[in-house]
């Protein structure tokens, strides 16, 4: 089946630890975003990329890295950097700038 | 930036009614999205509508770009209706911005 996949679905860290979450899709599409949700938030833009090799910062990069070597992948690193990484947080991909597709999330909590 | 504020903030109906969600946003923008996002967290893009009607179902959207918003309604809600309701507007180019939500719960 085409989608995009997330995992872990659920993560935990201590402070001072870098995590990476992954996020893969068979969709073949050139764009690929990672976003945080907060509880009763909407979603706010961390990393995005259009095209392999190549990323830009979102309105919340800090904290965060990410790398875009396969179409089909785009990890999320979390570092300890980040002050308040707790949050559930969203990968997407599209064609282009078109209809954006999204996996099912992982849940971030730091203990 | 952009302002994205959705209306209203939760609705709670009996199964069967019929309810509008509404979308502004500040300025202009390229693109606009509706998504629904289950209880479980994952988010489902229903229309992607940046300007006229479309319907799918028991759901249409009408995208009004001169003046700055979308509307989303619902008819004949069902239970599995209940989640929360996103619009999404790409401005400033690849970006995109999203609302805070409309909190929809269908009670039978």
């Amino acid at each position: 089946d085409g989608g995009i996949t997330q995992s872990p679905k659920y993560l935990f860290r201590k402070e001072g630890q870098n995590v990476t979450l992954s996020c893969e899709q068979n969709l073949n599409h050139d764009a690929m975003y990672w976003y945080r949700q907060d509880p009763g938030q909407g979603l706010r833009l961390i990393y995005y990329s259009q095209i392999v090799n190549d990323f830009q910062k979102g309105d919340i990069a800090e904290g965060y890295s990410v790398s875009r070597e396969k179409k089909e992948s785009f990890p999320l690193t979390v570092t300890s950097a980040q002050k308040n990484p707790t949050a559930f947080y969203l990968c997407a991909s599209s064609i282009g700038i078109d209809t954006q597709y999204f996996g099912p999330g992982t849940r971030l909590t730091v203990l | 930036g952009i302002q994205v504020e959705q209306s209203p903030p939760d609705l709670i109906l009996q199964e069967g009614a019929n309810s509008t969600l509404r979308c502004n946003f500040s300025d202009s923008v390229n693109n606009l999205q509706w998504f629904h996002q289950n209880p479980w967290g994952q988010l489902i893009n229903l229309f992607y509508i940046p300007s006229g009607t479309k319907q799918n179902g028991r759901l249409s959207a009408t995208t009004v770009a001169t003046e700055r918003y979308s509307l989303l309604y619902i008819s004949s809600s069902q239970t599995t209706d209940s989640g929360v309701y996103f619009c999404a507007v790409e401005y400033g180019g690849n970006q995109f911005y999203f609302g805070t939500g409309t909190s929809l719960t269908v009670i039978p």
